[in-house]
């Protein structure tokens, strides 16, 4: 399998302007989570998702933040308008749900946003 | 208070020692616990797992949970350069993942 794949790996864009990332979760796998890191907050869980429904968006920040999952393979986070505070790395996450075990998180190789 | 708290760092080790790092959490409903490193540049990757309470040991790394106390630890045996990174803790609530900020590990030559 190839992994967890985010696109674009980087992103330079200016305030105001929308964006889009990526990312293809692990092929069989039910959860999906979004993640933000920046130095001074850490890892931030934004949103995650279990069999493509949205369970808790509860760290998203803001209203310019919306996340989809159209299908079991692909999900999105917008950011519209951006801001160069949202400027940070973004984390594709996922992992399966298989009865009576605990699993690990697989992570994509990241989107590094700049927001100028 | 918040959810997963860890001492940012940096930690200093000497070559050969132990590094220990530590974690606590607020969620007494946590389940599982889990230590990813990450290299400057790169995602997290997972080191080591634990979920009950006790020691697990998994070649030079050992993970420590204690549940009463709400707290989480890793210790690094024979410490090598290439130990160097930042160690964050995870904790899983009801498959909810929170991290903490993250140790960072200096271990010197």
């Amino acid at each position: 399998d190839a992994g967890v794949i985010q696109s674009p790996r980087h992103e330079v864009t200016e305030m105001g302007q929308e964006v889009t990332l990526r990312c293809k979760p692990i092929s069989g796998h039910d959860y999906l989570f979004w993640y933000r890191q920046t130095m001074m907050r850490g890892l931030e869980l934004l949103i995650y998702f279990n069999n493509n429904v949205p369970i808790d968006d509860s760290g998203m920040p803001e209203d310019r933040f919306s996340a989809k999952m159209p299908n079991a393979s692909f999900s999105t986070l917008k950011i519209q308008p951006s801001e160069p505070r949202d400027s940070a790395v973004y984390f594709c996450a996922s992992y399966p749900m298989q009865a009576g075990s605990y699993n690990e998180q697989f992570f994509g190789p990241g989107t590094r946003l700049t927001v100028l | 208070q918040k959810e997963v708290e860890q001492n940012s760092g940096p930690l200093s080790v000497p070559e050969g020692a132990i590094a220990s790092l530590n974690c606590t959490y607020s969620d007494r409903g946590s389940q599982s616990f889990f230590w990813y490193r990450q290299y400057s540049g790169k995602s997290p990757e997972l080191i080591m797992s634990i979920y009950s309470n006790g020691d697990k040991e998994d070649g030079r790394f050992t993970a420590q949970l204690n549940k009463a106390s709400q707290y989480v630890s890793l210790l690094i045996r024979d410490s090598q350069p290439s130990d160097s990174a930042t160690y964050l803790c995870a904790v899983n609530t009801n498959d909810k993942i929170i991290f903490g900020k993250g140790t960072r590990l200096h271990i010197l030559p």
